[in-house]
Formats: structure tokens, C-alpha cells, sequence
């Protein structure tokens, strides 16, 4: 089983629609928790971080952590053509100093 | 803040020569991170760095890898004969020293053995 997984495809969606991603996460014992937004051709910049179990908003960002079924999501609402990238979930598990990354889930946001 | 830089941008290479990549964190961060992405998936952790301690290295490395930081401040990454399997975005992050770390990423190297 990976440490984080993230398995749908790439996601499209209409401008101003919301779009939802979700995260899995093999570790209990994980503590913190990432987003992070890569355009193509270029390096992961963090957008996101929960620690706690509940919502946590950032302007038109929410990521959502429920620690109990170990699932992690971001909503992005009024989704603009920016928002288009790829999506990287990742996961600091207890006792871990790194990172663990899912695979990444392209969005696209069709005008 | 300067943020991370990572030199080369690019390298092209033949299969079996040696290349060395480097790494300037963010200057007020301790640790320093290797990370590794091919295309399609997310970044895979190589090693990491504490001041001038190498911490940790992935099972997952190779004995060709080799990463130093040796005055605590920038590292370097070789790696030796390389293999068309090497062909990858070879990323560095960096962090301060607390519980819950986010990393913040250069603009990576992209390897191309041939």
C-alpha cells in the first residue's frame, strides 16, 4: 500500500465551478498534511496545510482532514484558468522527517 | 528570501558519465532536502540534511547517489555512471527545524542521460 495515495484522473472543470480532490493516507500516525501546486515544467509550490481534523480555508482554498478514515481533500471554489496545474497531496508521518507524496491529480479549468 | 536555487536548470549528459547538481536553500533554514520526479508522478524523497548531517537516506538509493552539505549551507547531489533510468527533475527543498515543516522547493535540475 503507498503512503499516499491519490487516484483519480485528470479533472475538468468549467470556470467558476468548484473543483474537489481527494487524498488517502496509509500511516494512523500521520501528523501534518500538505497541498501543493505544480505547474507544468515547474516545481512544486505549497498552497495548503491542515494539522487539525475539520476545514481550514485559505481564500478561495479549503482543505478538509478526517484523521479517522485518514482522507484529506482540497476544494478549490470559482475555479479560474490559473488554477490549472497538478495537485500533489502530501503527508508528514510520525516520526518521519520528509515528505510523502501522492502521484498528483492534473486539474483543468475550462474557460 | 531569496527562496532555493538550484543550478543547473538542465543537464544533458551520456549514459556512464558523472554529474553534479547544486543546492542553495533558503539561507535561514536548517534542513535540506533531495527529492526526485519523473514524469506523471509525485516527487520521491532521496535524502536530507540537518545543518551538515545527512539524517536520512531512501532505501530506494542508489550506491552511484551521493549528497554532502558540507558547511551546513548549500549541497550537492552526484551522481556517477549514470543510467538512462537517472533521467529525472531532481528537486531540493528546504525547511526550518520544527515539528509540522513545510518545504519550499527550488526550480529543480532536469537530467537527461542519453
Amino acid at each position: 500500500q503507498k503512503e499516499v495515495e491519490q487516484n483519480s484522473g485528470p479533472l475538468s472543470v468549467p470556470e467558476g465551478a468548484i473543483a474537489s480532490l481527494n487524498c488517502t493516507y496509509s500511516d494512523r500516525g500521520s501528523q501534518s498534511f500538505f497541498w501543493y501546486r505544480q505547474y507544468s515544467g515547474k516545481s512544486p509550490e505549497l498552497i495548503m496545510f491542515i494539522y487539525s481534523n475539520g476545514d481550514k480555508e485559505d481564500g478561495r482554498f479549503t482543505a478538509q482532514l478526517n484523521k479517522a478514515s485518514q482522507y484529506v481533500s482540497l476544494l478549490i471554489r470559482d475555479s479560474q484558468p490559473s488554477d490549472s496545474a497538478t495537485y500533489l497531496c502530501a503527508v508528514n508521518s510520525h516520526g518521519n522527517n520528509r515528505l510523502a507524496f501522492g502521484k498528483g491529480n492534473q486539474v483543468v479549468v475550462i474557460p | 528570501d531569496t527562496g532555493v536555487s538550484q543550478d543547473p536548470r538542465h543537464k544533458i549528459t551520456k549514459r556512464g558519465q558523472n554529474v553534479t547538481f547544486r543546492c542553495d536553500p533558503i539561507s535561514e533554514h536548517n534542513r535540506l532536502y533531495w527529492y526526485r520526479q519523473t514524469l506523471g508522478q509525485g516527487p520521491e524523497f532521496l535524502t536530507y540534511f540537518q545543518n551538515e548531517a545527512q539524517l536520512e537516506k531512501s532505501r530506494l538509493l542508489s550506491d552511484r547517489f551521493s549528497a554532502e552539505r558540507p558547511k551546513g549551507s548549500f549541497s550537492t547531489l552526484e551522481i556517477q555512471r549514470t543510467e538512462q533510468g537517472d533521467s529525472a527533475m531532481y528537486l531540493c527543498a528546504s525547511s526550518r527545524t520544527e515539528t509540522n515543516e513545510k518545504l519550499f522547493f527550488g526550480s529543480g535540475t532536469q537530467l537527461s542521460v542519453l
